[in-house]
């Protein structure tokens, strides 16, 4: 399996842009969870789907965020517009979804960097 | 609400030696996770416990988990350089609702 794919990997963009993160997670797992890390505060969820359904959304910081999962094999983070505070690297994450465990599976990250 | 606390958050160690660290919880759970975060890398599981009592090795790393003391321990035996990285835990929230709670992380050094 080819393991949770993100893109782009890096993203460099001035401030008030629109940013559009994607993942495709592997398939098969019916969760699909977006990541945000900072030095300053850590592994953050922002927001988590199952079956393609949000489910929780509380950890995302603004309005200006939003995500979709118009399908089981494709994800999008959008930031719209962008600031400077949103640098950070998101991160993409999957899981079965098995009652026995909730392994996720993370993907390579994309490092976002808004100047 | 749920707390996963690890401690240390910093360590620095000779290779060789051995270190633990810890991962507490603050409310009932029996399924634990540790994974490992190399710099400028992702997270990679590293283990996965189940059960009271359950305890995995692999090499120089071995993790238990005792959850009548909400405590899991990552345990490093005679480290090496290429074990430094930094560790989380995470913990299933009681309702199992699928969204796993994770630690600050330990970002663990190790010196030649």
């Amino acid at each position: 399996d080819a393991g949770v794919i993100q893109s782009p990997r890096h993203e460099v963009t001035e401030m008030g842009q629109e940013v559009t993160l994607r993942c495709k997670p592997i398939s098969g797992h019916d969760y699909l969870f977006w990541y945000r890390q900072t030095m300053m505060r850590g592994l953050e969820l922002l927001i988590y789907f199952n079956n393609n359904v949000p489910i929780d959304d509380s950890g995302m910081p603004e309005d200006r965020f939003s995500a979709k999962m118009p399908n089981a094999s494709f994800s999008t983070l959008k930031i719209q517009p962008s600031e400077p505070r949103d640098s950070a690297v998101y991160f993409c994450a999957s899981s079965r979804g098995d009652p026995a465990y909730n392994e996720q599976f993370f993907g390579p990250g994309t490092r976002l960097t808004v100047l | 609400e749920l707390k996963v606390e690890q401690n240390p958050l910093f360590l620095s160690m000779q290779e060789g030696k051995n270190y633990t660290i810890y991962c507490n919880y603050s409310t009932t759970s029996d399924r634990l996770y540790w994974y490992r975060q190399d710099p400028g890398k992702s997270l990679e599981s590293l283990f996965v416990l189940l059960s009271n009592g359950a305890v995995k090795q692999e090499g120089r790393l071995m993790a238990s988990l005792d959850t009548k003391a909400r405590l899991s321990t990552l345990h490093i035996t005679a480290a090496v350089h290429d074990l430094s990285a930094t560790y989380f835990c995470a913990v299933d929230r009681e309702n199992r609702d699928d969204k796993i709670i994770f630690g600050k992380g330990t970002r663990l050094h190790i010196l030649p």
